[in-house]
């Protein structure tokens, strides 16, 4: 059972339009999400996160909108740059016993931004 | 500061044997982090390692184990290889433990484990 999902696999964009990616959780105890960016043969790098107290966070070019009672959220990158060609990873966390919080993963979008 | 470096890189086994992949964090973190990535599955959580304590485990058979060391390096291994084992595995540290909420976790660039 898929807790976060990426329903697009792939998402194709001009250069200096938006892009937007989304991500749907199914689990309400999730209360903080990030985004990861991975390019090929690196490992994934974190770029922005968002709190269940907030709805939207910016920063720079990327924000991060969050629909609680929809159970979900986007990112959102204005303008897009070739640069951000990359598959964009959503997470979702929530607080566990032990004290850390264990992650769960979409299985990820593949940006194309086409020059 | 170096990034999070995993060893090796690339490695290719056969159905049976057992295989351990190492991982070294940035200097100073202390929580380790493991990850599976396939392409149907996204990346998996594997387990968490702080103070060479196992603090955290995903839902993974036995045969995926895992230690760390008190210079924080650690180690996972899988015994007895099946064809499914065959992928990214990816290595995450950050200072504090856990995932977010500040304590920002800095992947390595994985090792790819191809199981023949």
């Amino acid at each position: 059972d898929q807790q976060v999902k990426q329903n697009s696999p792939s998402l194709s964009v001009q250069e200096g339009r938006i892009s937007i990616l989304n991500c749907d959780y199914t689990n309400s105890m999730f209360d903080y999400f990030l985004w990861y960016k991975k390019y090929p043969a690196e490992g994934p790098t974190f770029l922005i996160s968002i709190s269940s107290i907030k709805d939207k966070n910016e920063d720079g070019r990327f924000t991060v909108f969050l629909n609680k009672s929809a159970k979900h959220l986007s990112l959102h990158i204005v303008p897009s740059q070739p640069g951000d060609s990359a598959v964009y990873f959503c997470a979702a966390s929530a607080g566990s016993p032990g004290g850390s919080y264990i992650p769960t993963f979409g299985r990820g979008t593949s940006l194309i931004v086409h020059p | 500061k170096a990034g999070v470096t995993q060893t090796p890189r690339y490695l290719i086994k056969t159905r049976g044997q057992q295989v351990t992949l190492s991982c070294s964090p940035i200097s100073g973190h202390r929580s380790v982090s493991w990850y599976q990535q396939t392409p149907g599955q996204g990346l998996q959580f594997l387990f968490e390692y702080f103070s060479e304590t196992q603090r955290n485990k995903g839902n993974f058979p036995g045969r995926f184990s895992g230690r760390q060391f008190s210079n924080s390096r650690s180690e996972m291994n899988v015994s007895t290889l099946e064809l499914g084992d065959s992928a990214l595995y990816l290595c995450a540290s950050s200072y504090g433990g856990g995932f977010g909420r500040g304590t920002e976790q800095f992947f390595g660039p994985g090792t790819r484990l191809t199981v023949l």
